[in-house]
């Protein structure tokens, strides 16, 4: 089965400071993942995905096929980078169809 | 480009009846995807439309239904309504289906069944 999963509901760090958010996911084959991000009063958008493999607004995250996971990292935590982050997977083959995770809120402190 | 456009934002309605909601595509993109949202279960997949067909559906009963127009325009309806269908329903759209497509999500209709 499908699945994704972010361990941490909430994660508070201090300006300046690195984050990290973490994502695992279970799924026999090789699918896409992504991050997509949801500021305060915004629509949910895709702030990256691994097969592009850039770095969008000082953020990276790289695939680990052993440890199955896609860690969202960013080495200088800014007070706009408070939101919701959710971790997804979409199956390669066709189907739109993204698999979530439940969301870490990020909370950045001044 | 205009996104992706769903109507209406908000909704009331009571246990038994039926609502019908709508999605507008971004312009040129003919896959259509809608998710639920929710504070318990979190974003799960509905179902995809490409081409006037469903492609897939999430593991909704079948009081969820839904169809994509010619013009990739697409409508979710649910009947009977339930309290637990209260929920914001999410649309997203991408260009097509296959490898590497990015999906664009509207800015959802919020749905509370009384």
């Amino acid at each position: 089965a499908q699945r994704v999963t972010q361990p941490e509901k909430l994660l508070s760090v201090f300006k300046g400071a690195p984050v990290e958010l973490k994502c695992n996911y279970s799924y026999s084959g090789s699918p896409e993942l992504f991050w997509y991000v949801q500021y305060s009063r915004q629509r949910l958008q895709l702030l990256l995905r691994h097969i592009s493999r850039e770095s969008i607004k000082g953020f990276t995250a790289d695939l680990n096929k052993g440890e199955t996971s896609f860690h969202l990292k960013k080495p200088f935590a800014q007070e706009e980078d408070s939101a919701m982050y959710y971790c997804a997977l979409i199956s390669r083959g066709g189907a739109q169809k993204l698999v979530f995770g439940q969301g870490t809120r990020l909370t950045i402190n001044p | 480009k205009a996104g992706v456009t769903q109507t209406p934002r908000y909704l009331i309605k009571t246990r038994g009846q039926q609502v019908t909601l709508s999605c507008s595509p971004i312009s040129g993109h003919r896959s259509v995807s809608w998710y639920q949202q929710t504070p318990g279960q979190g974003l799960q997949f509905l179902f995809e439309y490409f081409s006037e067909t469903q492609r897939n559906k999430g593991n909704f009963p079948g009081r969820f239904s839904g169809r994509q127009f010619s013009n990739s325009r697409s409508e979710m309806n649910v009947s009977t309504l339930e309290l637990g269908d209260s929920a914001l329903y999410l649309c997203a759209s991408s260009l097509a289906r296959g490898s590497g497509q990015t999906q664009y999500f509207g800015p959802g209709t919020r749905l509370l069944v009384l």
